[in-house]
């Protein structure tokens, strides 16, 4: 089982309100995902990081956005969510550029 | 698109049974990886296999890769209800910072 961690699993909310979906991991890794899935679907890179402080937009456009203060967290933040955000959100960390990837239980996001 | 296609996009097969699917991608790459996706989970790696590897076995897992028709399979043998789950192939493209998932092949394993 890895260690990576997402909270909370499952999320119901109102259009217009701001979440911040939670991301942790204790391998110590340097670089971390978020992809967003669709059910059914493939992932798609909405924000990667190098490093604490560092953080980069994924090839799917998405109107959240992330923050690296600390190695191990990496948070994803919705300011006005819309029903359009819908989906499953999945975190991932990994060593180096191209290592496996270690990958969190996933964070599913309705919002009505 | 810089993702890979997989086929088929759904398998059913009985227990014991062999089940093989297909990845392609569409650039050179470092390397190649399958992962396992449990309905409504994150994703569990599977095998990596370099672009210097032609096959590369884990257990019940064959892989196979084909640089010049940018291409690889995954073999499960002998396959077990517990199999039941969607595979995805990622790609590790050369000079990106990202794997690049494919569109995943459901796979059904009938007791």
């Amino acid at each position: 089982e890895a260690d990576i961690y997402q909270t909370p699993r499952y999320l119901v909310i109102g259009t217009g309100k701001k979440i911040t979906l939670e991301c942790s991991q204790t391998m110590g890794h340097d670089k971390m995902y978020w992809y967003q899935q669709d059910p059914g679907m493939e992932l798609h890179l909405i924000h990667y990081s190098y490093g604490v402080n560092s953080t980069e937009k994924g090839d799917l456009s998405s109107e959240s956005t992330v923050s690296r203060i600390r190695t191990e967290h990496f948070p994803l933040t919705l300011e006005s969510a819309r029903p359009s955000h819908t989906s499953q959100y999945l975190c991932a960390s990994s060593a180096l550029w191209g290592d496996e990837q270690f990958f969190g239980p996933g964070t599913r996001l309705t919002v009505l | 698109s810089q993702q890979g296609e997989e086929d088929p996009q759904a398998l059913s097969i009985q227990e014991g049974e062999n089940a093989t699917m297909n990845c392609s991608y569409k650039t050179s790459i470092n390397n190649l990886q399958w992962y396992r996706q449990n309905s409504g989970r994150g994703l569990v790696h599977l095998i990596l296999i370099r672009s210097n590897e032609r096959e590369k076995h884990s257990g019940r897992l064959r892989v196979t890769l084909d640089t010049s028709k940018k291409s690889s399979s995954l073999l499960i043998t002998a396959s077990r209800a517990a199999d039941t789950a969607s595979y995805f192939c990622a790609t590790d493209q050369t000079g990106a910072n990202n794997l690049f998932f494919g569109t995943g092949t459901r796979l059904t394993v009938i007791p």
